[in-house]
């Protein structure tokens, strides 16, 4: 069975500090790993995603993750945050065998900039 | 433009009443989704379609019905059934179902409240 675990649920920074959002998943499989990012009564938008190759992806908005096969990790960083990304985070995991390409979502991360 | 569109986008149902969800999507994706957020639960999956014609129950169905007849649209109904109806739905889909490492692109999301 496939989990994603975010740890805390509000993280608040200052604006030009480094962003840093936690993901630990549970996958009995190598996983497909997503980060996607929701502003209010918005849906979510594709940050970037994982699936083989480089274990260092880079996304949108200046977003990267890195994938740590030993830790179990897929944790988010910005080297400087803006007030644009204030929002909501979710990670996500889809890993095979399953049926219909089904993601489990993290409980999402609530990201404050403080000016 | 292509996307998924979703309507309305705020909708108010009375206790005992059916309403339906509409989700249209024009990127020609094979697997449409729909998922129910609640504050602090992330997102989860109510059901899924890979194809025309078939669909398939997430993890809590009970209190919703779907259908399939074409491949551009997954309306969803939330019947009188589902004991807690009020919450944020959000529809999305995929290239192609089965794959995990297919991105699921989102629609805008309908707020549904229950009066």
């Amino acid at each position: 069975a496939q989990s994603v675990t975010q740890l805390g649920s509000h993280v608040s920074v200052s604006e030009g500090a480094l962003v840093l959002l936690r993901c630990n998943y549970s996958s009995s499989v190598p996983p497909y790993l997503f980060w996607y990012v929701q502003y209010p009564n918005q849906g979510l938008q594709l940050l970037l995603k994982y699936t083989t190759g480089a274990t260092l992806v880079k996304g949108i908005n200046g977003f990267e993750a890195e994938f740590k096969k030993s830790e179990t990790s897929f944790h988010l960083t910005k080297p400087s945050a803006h007030m644009s990304d204030a929002a909501e985070y979710f990670c996500a995991v889809s890993a095979l065998p399953n049926t219909g390409n089904q993601f489990y979502f993290g409980t999402g991360t609530s990201l404050t900039v403080i000016p | 433009d292509g996307g998924i569109t979703q309507s309305p986008k705020y909708l108010f149902r009375k206790e005992g009443q059916n309403v339906t969800l509409s989700c249209e999507q024009n990127l020609n994706h094979d697997a449409m989704y729909w998922y129910r957020q609640d504050p602090g639960q992330g997102l989860r999956l109510i059901y899924y379609s890979q194809i025309v014609n078939d669909f398939q129950k997430g993890d809590i169905a009970e209190g919703y019905s779907v259908s399939r007849e074409k491949k551009e649209s997954f309306p969803l109904t939330v019947t009188s059934a589902q004991k807690n109806p009020t919450a944020f739905y959000l529809c999305a889909s995929s290239i192609v179902a089965g794959s995990g490492s297919d991105t699921q692109y989102f629609g805008p999301g309908t707020r549904l409240t229950v009066l």
